[in-house]
């Protein structure tokens, strides 16, 4: 069965540093999104992208988020000089199509991000 | 504010026991909810999907239903197992253009043999 795989499970990176994360959406889906869930709280919305631009961001999404589609099928979030606060776990997921019954969200495994 | 709550924030049932886990929103306009099962570490992976028109969707032992007037929705979990020990979250998706899910603060359900 088809998944989305994130790279790496876990990263631990000093305040400061710039991190990459990286995820591999289902080969045919176009819609992807990054969201977050810092330990012990929801999972909260970071950015949307659809043909090859950002169709909505979080007030999270500030100017130290990047995200790319470098080729066909990587989807990565940069984030640019991580803060203790960006300590959390990220999760990357992809649709088919719009958001309808018949195209449902599949998310990652997750990559747990500890900003030291 | 588009919100999501749910209750009770934690649950203990014991194997074989039924449980009903609530969700309110304040999402508007209102497209589809959503229940996910998140185990921990691992990504939410959905149970079910509602949308404004319907009243109960059923998936094996999860039931969910939706009350859009009173815009609450619950998930009946029958006969629990070991394995249904997670967190439960409840998901709201806008009809405005937007493309993102809303979060429910989620139910931690421990099941217990």
């Amino acid at each position: 069965e088809p998944e989305v795989t994130q790279t790496p499970s876990h990263q631990v990176t000093q305040m400061g540093q710039e991190v990459i994360l990286r995820c591999v959406p289902i080969s045919n889906h176009l819609y992807f999104y990054w969201y977050r869930q810092i330990l012990g709280q929801k999972v909260e919305f970071l950015v949307s992208f659809y043909n090859n631009e950002i169709s909505e961001k979080s007030e999270i999404f500030d100017d130290q988020f990047s995200v790319e589609r470098p080729d066909g099928s990587n989807f990565t979030l940069k984030i640019r000089s991580t803060k203790l606060e960006d300590s959390a776990m990220y999760f990357c997921a992809s649709r088919v199509g719009w958001d309808n019954l018949n195209t449902e969200a599949f998310f990652g495994q997750g990559t747990r991000l500890t900003v030291v | 504010k588009n919100q999501v709550e749910q209750s009770p924030q934690s649950l203990i049932i014991l194997e074989g026991k039924n449980c009903t886990l609530q969700c309110n929103y304040t999402v508007s306009p209102f497209s589809n909810l959503r229940w996910y099962k998140q185990d921990t570490g691992r990504g939410p992976v959905s149970l079910t999907i509602m949308t404004f028109s319907e009243n109960t969707k059923s998936n094996g032992r999860y039931t969910a239903t939706l009350d859009a007037d009173t815009k609450q929705s619950s998930l009946h979990i029958t006969a629990s197992q070991l394995s249904d020990s997670a967190s439960y979250i409840c998901v709201v998706s806008a009809s405005s253009g937007t493309y993102k899910y809303i979060f429910g603060t989620g139910t931690r359900l421990k099941v217990l043999a």
